[in-house]
């Protein structure tokens, strides 16, 4: 079965520090990919997704994820934080075979950036 | 109004009560979802409707009934809830084609008593 794993529950980064979110995926083959924020009392945002060509894909926001079939990855990544980016992150996945669009979503990674 | 709406943002009843939450999309989109957001779990999805037939219902209890009267629109009836389906219900459209994107709503804290 298809599964998302973020092994991060909570993350704490200082403003303007660099960031990376980890997300594993366990498919087949190549599914498709999606990053989704999340801030308080609000709905989910994409960022960013990944279908097929360049493995280093940019988003909104200054965040940028990347490939890894090798490792079944698709990190997020942000060379500099800012305040108004504490929120939730959700990485998802598609099983890419045509018709309604089902995600899977792992359990989500809590950023907080102190100042 | 743009994207997706979601009406009420907040809602308090108590397990007897029937209650309704509305969603409406304006991206001309063919899929809406209904998502649960539980605190500590990963999203749930509830149901799926394409094209305006229901095609999933994830073992979702009859106390949760959709409705999907017309592309734009999705409803989720409640009644006789318990109080662990407190929850952030979201709301969310999608085209069905190779996209695979989703957009969502603002969601509905909802609180069960």
């Amino acid at each position: 079965a298809q599964s998302v794993t973020q092994p991060d529950i909570h993350i704490t980064v200082s403003e303007g520090a660099s960031l990376e979110l980890r997300c594993n995926y366990s498919y087949g083959a190549t599914p498709y990919l999606f990053w989704y924020v999340q801030s308080p009392g609000q709905g989910l945002q994409l960022l960013l997704k990944y279908f097929s060509g360049d493995t280093l894909v940019q988003g909104i926001k200054g965040f940028e994820a990347e490939f890894k079939r090798s490792q079944s990855s698709f990190n997020l990544r942000k060379p500099s934080v800012h305040w108004s980016d504490a929120a939730e992150y959700f990485c998802a996945v598609a099983p890419g075979s045509g018709g309604y669009n089902k995600l899977i979503f792992g359990a989500g990674t809590r950023l907080a950036v102190h100042p | 109004e743009t994207g997706v709406t979601q009406t009420p943002r907040h809602l308090v009843m108590g397990m007897t009560n029937k209650k309704s939450l509305k969603c409406e999309q304006h991206l001309g989109h063919n899929a809406m979802y209904w998502y649960k957001q539980s605190a500590k779990k990963p999203l749930e999805l509830m149901f799926v409707y394409s094209l305006e037939e229901r095609v999933e219902n994830n073992s979702v209890p009859s106390r949760f009934s959709p409705e999907c009267p017309n592309s734009s629109h999705l409803f989720l009836h409640l009644h006789t809830l318990q109080p662990e389906d407190s929850a952030l219900y979201l709301c969310a459209s999608s085209q069905v084609t190779d996209s695979y994107e989703q957009y969502f709503g603002p969601g509905t804290r909802l609180t069960v008593t």
